[in-house]
């Protein structure tokens, strides 16, 4: 079975840091991409992040480049969201999902985990 | 990026309607579409993938079609388990983006 476990959430002060895990089972994880998206509350899902299956390849969303930063540790199964200069607009539930396909959306999520910036 | 316009924002319907959720790519995306349904509180879920796919162990009253610019999320039998949440997300090219949404309510 498929499972992800996102971790690393918690409350943050404008212009802080924080870093979220993935940790993934139930496949093989070098073997897939993977994405980050977020759903700020009460609002509709937004796509932040991918990386490729190697971790050589990697995109982002306008609103979150140059301050995030996806990465992935293979040996681990594990992905990573590095999110620095938080604004109150990165206040959201943050979901590690998996590509069902080669260059594919998602087919599974994580159950996602929070993270508030506010002072 | 490519504008992903999702219509309409909401629905009331009755268990039995058949309802259609429609989303319009700003650019021809081929076929590169994906259907998700989410409840509050919840991950999202695979619906469809490749615009007309049913995701396995999704019940065969949904199904998706489309191609281009245009694409149509239709459920044939409400149940009343179907009323949540719905998505379309367009992976023809990053940034990857979602529609804003469908919520399906109780009539």
């Amino acid at each position: 079975e498929v499972q992800m476990l996102e971790s690393g959430g918690g409350l943050v002060q404008p212009g802080g840091s924080l870093r979220l895990s993935c940790a993934a089972s139930g496949f093989t994880f070098s073997s897939y991409a993977m994405s980050w998206v977020r759903q700020s509350p009460g609002k509709g899902l937004e796509w932040v992040s991918a990386i490729s299956g190697s971790g050589g390849s990697t995109y982002y969303a306008d609103s979150v480049k140059g301050r995030f930063a996806i990465s992935r540790d293979n040996s681990k199964n594990t992905l990573y969201l590095q999110m620095n200069n938080l604004r109150a607009e990165d206040t959201a539930v943050y979901y590690c999902a998996k590509e069902a396909y080669s260059d594919a959306g998602p087919d599974s999520w994580g159950q996602g985990t929070l993270v508030t910036v506010s002072s | 990026a490519i504008q992903m316009t999702q219509s309409p924002s909401s629905l009331s319907a009755s268990v039995g309607d058949r309802v259609t959720i429609t989303c319009r790519a700003s650019q021809g995306i081929r076929n590169d579409l994906g259907w998700y349904q989410q409840k509050p509180g919840k991950a999202p879920k695979l619906l469809i993938y490749a615009a007309s796919h049913l995701q396995s162990g999704v019940p065969s009253s949904f199904s998706g079609s489309g191609s281009g610019t245009e694409f149509t999320l239709t459920i044939s039998s409400l149940q009343p388990d179907d009323f949540a949440t719905y998505y379309c997300l367009q992976d023809y090219n990053y940034p990857w983006t979602f529609g804003q949404g469908t919520k399906v309510e109780i009539k």
